[in-house]
C-alpha cells in the first residue's frame, strides 16, 4: 500500500537536547511538507521542499532544521532553540509543482511531541 | 496574505441532524479549496476538494460548493452519523503547493 509514515507516534524531549522526526513516503511524491498543530488551532507550516536537496522555510522555521537527501524522506529536527515544542507534527506530500499546482496534499498518521 | 475562517466549535448535534460547517477565504486570484477531517490521536484525511469557482466537492454525503462571489466554501451533510464525529479543516492552496488553514471545527454526533 502506498502511504506515509511517521515514527514515532509519541516522542519525548530532554531539556537542550535536539530529537528528529521521521517522514517517509512511497507515494513516488516531489514535495514534501512538514505542519506544527497546537491544540485547538489549525496547522502552520514549518518546512517544505518541492525537490530533492532544495527546501524552504515555512511559516514557523525557527528552532527546526530539515534535509532531503532522498526523495522518500524528509526529517525534520526539533532543535534545542525551539523553547516551545510540545505539539503533533504532520507530514505531508504532493504531486511535482511542475503539473497542476492545485494537486492535493496527502498527511501521514502524525507524531506527538513531549517535553519532558 | 491568505486566510480562512471557519466558524467557532464545538458544535455538537444528534444523530440524522443536517449539518453546515462555514468556511470563508481571503485570497488573491483563485485558490483550490479544500475540507480535511481529522479523527482522534490521528493525521488529516482529505473529505472533499474544488480547483474553481461553481465547483462542488463531494464525498462520504458531504458536500461543498465554490462560491466566488462570496468568498465562501460551507460544508454540508444531509444527516449526520456518529461516525462523523470528528475535527473538520477547511483549507486553501494558491501558489507551490502551500496550503493555508482555517483553525478546525470540532464535531460531536450524539446518538
Amino acid at each position: 500500500d502506498g502511504g506515509i509514515t511517521q515514527s514515532p507516534k509519541y516522542l519525548f524531549r530532554k531539556e537542550g537536547q535536539n530529537v528528529t522526526l521521521s517522514c517517509e513516503q512511497n507515494l513516488n511524491h516531489d514535495a514534501m511538507y512538514w505542519y506544527r498543530q497546537d491544540p485547538g488551532q489549525g496547522l502552520r507550516l514549518i518546512y517544505y521542499s518541492q525537490i530533492v536537496n532544495d527546501f524552504q522555510k515555512g511559516d514557523i522555521a525557527e528552532g527546526y532544521s530539515v534535509s532531503r537527501e532522498k526523495k522518500e524522506s524528509f526529517p525534520l529536527t526539533v532543535t534545542s532553540a525551539q523553547k516551545n515544542p510540545t505539539a503533533f507534527y504532520l507530514c505531508a506530500s504532493s504531486t511535482p509543482p511542475g503539473g497542476s499546482w492545485k494537486e492535493t496534499q496527502y498527511f501521514g498518521p502524525g507524531t506527538r511531541l513531549l517535553v519532558l | 496574505g491568505d486566510s480562512v475562517t471557519q466558524m467557532e466549535g464545538p458544535v455538537t448535534l444528534s444523530e440524522e441532524a443536517f449539518l453546515t460547517i462555514n468556511c470563508t477565504y481571503t485570497a488573491t486570484g483563485y485558490p483550490s479549496l479544500f475540507w480535511y477531517v481529522q479523527y482522534p490521536g490521528e493525521g488529516l484525511q482529505l473529505l472533499l476538494k474544488a480547483t474553481k469557482a461553481d465547483d462542488k466537492g463531494s464525498n462520504k454525503g458531504f458536500e461543498a460548493t465554490y462560491r466566488k462571489e462570496t468568498t465562501s466554501f460551507h460544508l454540508e451533510k444531509g444527516s449526520v452519523q456518529v461516525s462523523d464525529s470528528a475535527v473538520y479543516f477547511c483549507a486553501l492552496s494558491q501558489g507551490a503547493q502551500k496550503l493555508v488553514f482555517g483553525q478546525g471545527t470540532r464535531l460531536t454526533i450524539n446518538p
